[in-house]
């Protein structure tokens, strides 16, 4: 029974590539959740996604970041253009539906922007 | 605004030597408070969920109580093993999923 499956585990990119990040949820679960942790800062909320929805984008920043979760295969959080403030731990975390829940985290994607 | 504060910052404890750690928040209203850990590297571990005031929850050598203002963490004969970030969080009532965290505490324990 595999947990929340995110990768790469390490992503490194140069300033105005693309990054694309990619979580896999845990079986059963069928929200997905981003958060990005900066040291000093802990962690921010992103964006809450349902299959094919996006239900929270309230953490998103407005301009290059975007998130999907297909009705087929994981989801992605994708940021374009990156730049050096961009360099973070992101999570992802999957829940049932339902009630309320603890979410489970993957083991995040340590993105380096050089 | 909404806050989620963890005091200490970081903690330093020799093996079995108790102690507790402290959650304070402010939301408008509470739909739940949750504890993580945290080891170098990986992603948070979910501990416990505690819903109201006066809910105490255990695992081993951790027990989680909530009020209507702060949570504690108290640690119990605490071994080198425990040694992690412990992380708190809020979410608010209603529909909304995301959840507040707080900066954590960094826990040492010496053999």
């Amino acid at each position: 029974n595999a947990g929340v499956m995110q990768n790469p585990r390490h992503l490194v990119r140069r300033r105005g590539q693309e990054a694309r990040l990619r979580c896999s949820p845990m079986k059963g679960h069928s929200h997905v959740y981003w958060y990005r942790q900066l040291p000093e800062e802990g962690l921010k909320f992103m964006v809450y996604l349902q299959k094919e929805n996006i239900i929270d984008e309230s953490g998103m920043p407005k301009e290059r970041f975007s998130a999907e979760f297909p009705k087929e295969g994981p989801s992605i959080l994708r940021i374009q253009q990156v730049v050096r403030g961009d360099s973070a731990a992101y999570f992802c975390a999957s829940s049932p539906p339902g009630a309320l829940y603890g979410y489970t985290f993957g083991s995040g994607t340590r993105l380096t922007v050089v | 605004e909404d806050q989620v504060t963890q005091s200490p910052e970081a903690l330093r404890l020799q093996e079995g030597e108790s102690s507790s750690l402290n959650c304070s928040y402010t939301v408008s209203g509470l739909r739940g408070l949750f504890w993580y850990r945290q080891d170098p590297g990986k992603g948070p571990e979910f501990l416990f969920t505690l819903y109201s005031a006066g809910e105490e929850k255990e695992k081993e050598r951790l027990k989680a109580t909530l009020t209507k203002k702060e949570s504690f963490l108290h640690i119990t004969a605490p071994k080198p093993e425990d040694s992690a970030t412990y992380l708190c969080a809020v979410q608010e009532a209603g529909n909304n999923r995301k959840l507040i965290w707080g900066l954590g505490t960094s826990l040492a324990v010496n053999p």
